[in-house]
C-alpha cells in the first residue's frame, strides 16, 4: 500500500522560496513505471498540476510557472521535493503530492496536502 | 496547453438521480483523461481512468465514456455521499490540465 506524507513549512514570505516535501512508503521513488507529482488548489479554486518526476529522474513542470518550480527526488530517503522560488500571495493554496500509475492511469494514491500561506 | 471545458460548472441534484459531467477538449488527445471527486478538505480521489476505465474499489454507478473530444462522467444513482466537487484531467499533453470543476449539491 503506497502512502505520501507533504511536509514544509507553512508560512513562506514573499520573494522568498518555498519547499516542499512528500516522503513516499509502500514503494520506490526510483523503481517501476509511476509519475511523483505534485498539484496545488488555492483556497475555493479548482486545482493546477505544478510538475512531474519520473522514475528515470526526467522531470516536466507547468509553464505557467514560470521556470520557477523543480522537483527532485532524495533517492536514499525516499522522497521527493518542490521547490518554488520568487513566491508571491498568488502561490499560497493547498499543495499535494501524488502517485501517477504509468502502465494503468491515473492518480490513485495521494498526500493529505499541506497548506502554504505566503506572507510577510 | 490542451483545454478542459468542464460543464456544468455546479448541479443540484437529489439521492438517486442520474448526473451527467461532461469534459469537452480542445483538441483529440485519445483516451488519456481521468476523473476525480473531492469532499470538502479532502484530497482528490480517483474514479475513473483512461477516460472508461472504473478504478479499484470505486462504486460501479460511476462510469466514463469518450465520443470523440467530449468525455463524460456519470452516476447513476446519486448516493449521500457523493455530493462533492468532480474534475476531468488530461495527461496526454504538457502540461498535464485540469477541468474548472463540477459542484454536485443538494437540490
Amino acid at each position: 500500500q503506497v502512502h505520501l506524507q507533504e511536509s514544509g513549512p507553512g508560512l513562506v514570505k514573499p520573494s522568498q522560496t518555498l519547499s516542499l516535501t512528500c516522503t513516499v512508503s509502500g514503494a520506490s521513488i526510483s523503481g517501476g513505471s509511476y509519475y511523483w507529482v505534485w498539484i496545488r488548489q488555492p483556497a475555493g479554486k479548482g486545482l493546477e498540476w505544478i510538475g512531474r518526476l519520473y522514475t528515470s529522474g526526467s522531470t516536466k513542470y507547468n509553464p505557467s510557472l514560470k521556470s520557477r518550480a523543480t522537483i527532485s527526488a532524495d533517492t536514499f530517503r525516499n522522497q521527493f521535493s518542490l521547490t518554488l522560488n520568487s513566491v508571491t500571495a498568488a502561490d499560497t493554496a493547498v499543495y499535494y503530492c501524488a502517485n501517477y500509475d504509468a502502465t494503468w492511469g491515473g492518480m490513485d494514491v495521494w498526500g493529505e496536502g499541506t497548506t502554504v500561506l505566503v506572507s510577510s | 496547453a490542451i483545454q478542459l471545458t468542464q460543464s456544468p460548472s455546479s448541479l443540484s441534484a437529489s439521492v438517486g438521480d442520474r448526473v451527467t459531467i461532461t469534459c469537452r477538449a480542445s483538441q483529440g488527445m485519445r483516451n488519456d483523461l481521468d476523473w476525480y471527486q473531492q469532499r470538502p478538505g479532502k484530497a482528490p480521489k480517483l474514479l475513473i481512468y483512461a477516460a472508461s476505465s472504473l478504478q479499484s474499489g470505486v462504486p460501479s454507478r460511476f462510469s466514463g465514456s469518450v465520443s470523440g473530444t467530449y468525455f463524460t462522467l456519470t452516476i447513476t444513482s446519486l448516493q449521500p455521499e457523493d455530493f462533492a466537487t468532480y474534475y476531468c484531467l488530461q495527461h496526454y499533453d504538457y502540461p498535464w490540465t485540469f477541468g474548472q470543476g463540477t459542484v454536485v449539491d443538494v437540490k
